[in-house]
């Protein structure tokens, strides 16, 4: 079966970039979508299809996709931006597969 | 306005069987519903996905035949349901909604049932 694999943690400094990596086989030939996840509260699309932003969500986040990574980037982290943050594909074989998330610490 | 409320929290014994509600509001029936599992501290795993439409189900090989996903499209409900629940079942579950067409992905997000499973 597919398998994402995300590394576990990620800390950054306000005001600095944070990118959360996805890596699979070939990715970069599927659809990457990605959740944030604060504690206590259910996931939140905060990008879809590699790097489409749904509404309300700021475009600090963005997201690329090639070979076999995929990125999450955040620009001017905030305090806030602390969370997990989980990616997720779908194919037919597969069907659903999540990464094993990431959790973002704002130092 | 989508909205995808879930049934209370659940308290139960090893043994003891289990039914938890998902009901959606603000689209129409023609969205899977999926099912998401997350143990305390852990990551988030897929157990399967129903079409209320005509209750096409697909599970997670995971999950198959451990639970059972079921909807009743006349009040715009889904469910999850255990026969015999496990310790090992006390987790937050979480229901979501498929978009309509590829790339599929979960687009709105219930706030969650948290089971808890007493041996």
């Amino acid at each position: 079966s597919y398998v994402l694999t995300q590394p576990p943690s990620v800390s950054v400094a306000p005001g600095q970039t944070a990118r959360i990596t996805c890596g699979g086989n070939n990715i970069g030939s599927k659809g990457v979508h990605w959740y944030q996840q604060k504690t206590g509260q259910a996931p939140v699309l905060v990008l879809y299809d590699d790097s489409d932003r749904p509404s309300g969500i700021p475009e600090r986040i963005s997201g690329s996709n090639s070979g076999n990574t995929a990125t999450l980037t955040i620009s001017r982290v905030e305090a806030g931006d602390e969370a997990d943050y989980y990616c997720q594909i779908w194919d037919p074989s597969s069907d659903w597969v999540f990464g094993g998330g990431t959790k973002l610490t704002v130092l | 306005e989508v909205q995808l409320v879930q049934s209370g929290a659940a308290v139960k014994k090893a043994g003891e069987s289990l039914k938890i509600s998902c009901k959606g509001s603000g689209f129409n029936i023609n969205y899977w519903i999926g099912w998401v599992r997350q143990i305390p501290g852990k990551g988030l795993e897929w157990m399967g996905i129903i079409y209320p439409g005509d209750s096409d189900t697909r599970y997670s090989p995971s999950f198959q035949g451990r639970v059972t996903i079921s909807v009743d499209k006349s009040i715009g409900t889904a469910y999850l349901q255990w026969d015999s629940l496990k310790a090992s079942d006390t987790a937050m579950y979480y229901c979501a909604r498929r978009t309509m067409t590829t790339p599929y992905y979960f687009d709105y997000w219930g706030q969650g049932t948290l089971v808890t499973v007493s041996s």
